[in-house]
C-alpha cells in the first residue's frame, strides 16, 4: 500500500505562502493524491486532489513532481485560521478494487502572526 | 446545501455497553465511511458503504458494525464497548465510489467509555 510521509511539524508566517512537502515514493499510476486538514476537534476539510497535473482552487495549490513520487501543498498567504493540522494521503483501490484511502498523522502547522 | 450530519455529537458510555452512531450523508450522495481517529493512531478506516452495500473494511473486530439504508443514511454499532474505543468517530460522504471523488466530512462523533 501507498503511504505518505510528512514533517511532524512546520512554522509560517502570517501573510506568507507556507509550503507543505510530502513524500509518497511507492504511489502506483493510478493513485491520487489528496490533501485534507484537521481543525483541533472538527471533521477534516477537503483541500485539493490531484493524478499528475498541478492543480489549484480557491484555497491552495497542489504541486506534483513529474516521477509523481512527492508533492507539496502551497497555501499562498496563509492566515491564523489556515492553523491546522494537514494530511497528504494517497487513494487508489485495494486488491478487492475497492477504493481505499490510507491517512498518515499529517503536518501540524502553525501560522504566527 | 446541507453538509455531513453525525449526531450525537457526544457521547458517554460505560464498558460493555452498545452504541449506535448515526450519519446523514450530503444529498445525493450515495457513499458513507467511517473513520476512527485517536490521538496515537489518526484516522483508521472502519469500512465504507455505497447503495446499502459495504464495500470495503478496515482492520476492525466485529464489535464494529454498520449499515446503510435506502436514502443513504448511515449507521454504526459497536457492541461490547472497551475503554479503548473511546475516540472520535467520523462519517464521510461522496457522490460515488471513484478515486476522482472528494469525500466531505462530518464533524465527528466524540465516544467516551468509562
Amino acid at each position: 500500500d501507498a503511504k505518505t510521509t510528512q514533517p511532524p511539524s512546520m512554522d509560517c508566517a502570517e501573510g506568507r505562502a507556507a509550503n507543505l512537502p510530502c513524500n509518497h515514493s511507492t504511489i502506483s499510476g493510478n493513485e491520487y493524491v489528496y490533501w485534507y486538514r484537521q481543525i483541533h476537534s472538527q471533521g477534516p476539510q477537503y483541500i485539493i486532489h490531484g493524478l499528475k497535473n498541478n492543480e489549484t482552487n480557491e484555497m491552495a495549490s497542489l504541486i506534483i513532481t513529474e516521477d509523481r513520487k512527492s508533492s507539496t501543498l502551497i497555501l499562498p498567504h496563509a492566515t491564523l485560521r489556515d492553523t491546522a493540522v494537514y494530511y497528504c494521503i494517497v487513494r487508489g483501490f485495494n486488491a478487492g478494487n475497492n477504493r481505499k484511502l490510507i491517512w498518515g498523522l499529517g503536518t501540524s502547522l502553525a501560522v504566527n502572526p | 446545501k446541507a453538509g455531513v450530519t453525525q449526531t450525537p455529537r457526544y457521547l458517554i458510555k460505560t464498558r460493555g455497553q452498545q452504541v449506535t452512531l448515526s450519519c446523514s450523508p450530503i444529498s445525493g450522495h450515495r457513499s458513507v465511511s467511517w473513520y476512527q481517529q485517536t490521538p496515537g493512531q489518526g484516522l483508521q478506516f472502519l469500512f465504507e458503504y455505497f447503495s446499502e452495500t459495504q464495500r470495503n473494511k478496515g482492520n476492525f473486530p466485529g464489535r464494529f458494525s454498520g449499515r446503510q439504508f435506502s436514502n443513504s443514511r448511515s449507521e454504526m454499532n459497536v457492541s461490547t464497548l472497551e475503554l479503548g474505543d473511546s475516540a472520535l468517530y467520523l462519517c464521510a460522504s461522496s457522490s460515488s465510489t471513484g478515486l476522482d471523488t472528494e469525500a466531505f466530512f462530518g464533524q465527528g462523533t466524540r465516544l467516551t467509555v468509562v
